[in-house]
């Protein structure tokens, strides 16, 4: 069975940084481009940013380009979101999910991890 | 700077069909834009409902269906039950590596 679990959110002050971690099991996420996606309280779903199933090629929202950085380690089965220059805008709910680029859409979705920007 | 547009609310009584569509403020929705449509409960993940257009993911039942209408994506739910109440939104492909979400759809079944 595919699972995605991510971890990292927590409370950070704005203009902080933390870095996020997506685990996957039951897949081998080497075979796979990965995306993260976020939800801000009450609101719907947003594309943040994309990687390549090597990580030779990455995608940012222009929202967050520049501030935020996607990786990956297949050696780890880990996708990571280091998140820097933090505003309270940013404060969501964040997924990862695997994304099928065959036919540009996302196939498995992890439970997220709530990240609060806030003094 | 293209923008996804979907119905902000919908009803539909129990065992009736209801169109939610999805679309471009500039342009056109085609097959090339690879329309994914997904499900989302309160407090809930995204769940996958339909891909390229029209494929629906694993285990989604076949009274859920994609298509193109006009110039725009749509999602058909034939038949709607009580636990097809939840946000749908659609996602469409903008080329180089980037998608972009619709505002989704709140749909009421009643």
């Amino acid at each position: 069975e595919v699972q995605l679990l991510e971890s990292g959110g927590g409370l950070v002050q704005p203009g902080g940084s933390l870095r996020l971690s997506c685990v996957g099991s039951g897949f081998i996420i080497s075979y796979y481009a990965m995306s993260w996606v976020r939800q801000a309280p009450g609101k719907g779903l947003e594309w943040v940013s994309a990687i390549s199933s090597s990580g030779d090629r990455k995608y940012y929202a222009d929202s967050v380009k520049g501030r935020f950085t996607v990786s990956r380690d297949n050696s780890k089965n880990t996708l990571y979101l280091q998140m820097n220059s933090l505003r309270a805008e940013d404060t969501a709910v964040y997924y990862c999910a695997i994304v099928r680029w065959t036919s540009y859409y996302f196939e498995y979705w992890g439970q997220g991890t709530l990240v609060t920007v806030a003094s | 700077q293209t923008v996804v547009t979907q119905e902000p609310s919908f009803s539909v009584s129990p065992g009736g069909t209801v169109t939610l569509t999805c679309a471009l403020t500039s342009g056109s929705v085609s097959p090339s834009s690879y329309p994914s449509w997904y499900q989302q409960t309160p407090g809930q993940a995204p769940r996958t409902l339909i891909y390229n257009t029209n494929t629906r993911s694993s285990g989604v039942p076949d009274r859920f269906s994609g298509s193109i209408l006009g110039n725009k994506a749509a999602l058909t739910i034939t038949g709607a039950q009580a636990d097809d109440e939840s946000d749908y939104y659609c996602v469409l492909y903008m080329g180089s590596g980037i998608s972009v979400f619709g505002g989704g759809t709140k749909l009421t079944v009643l």
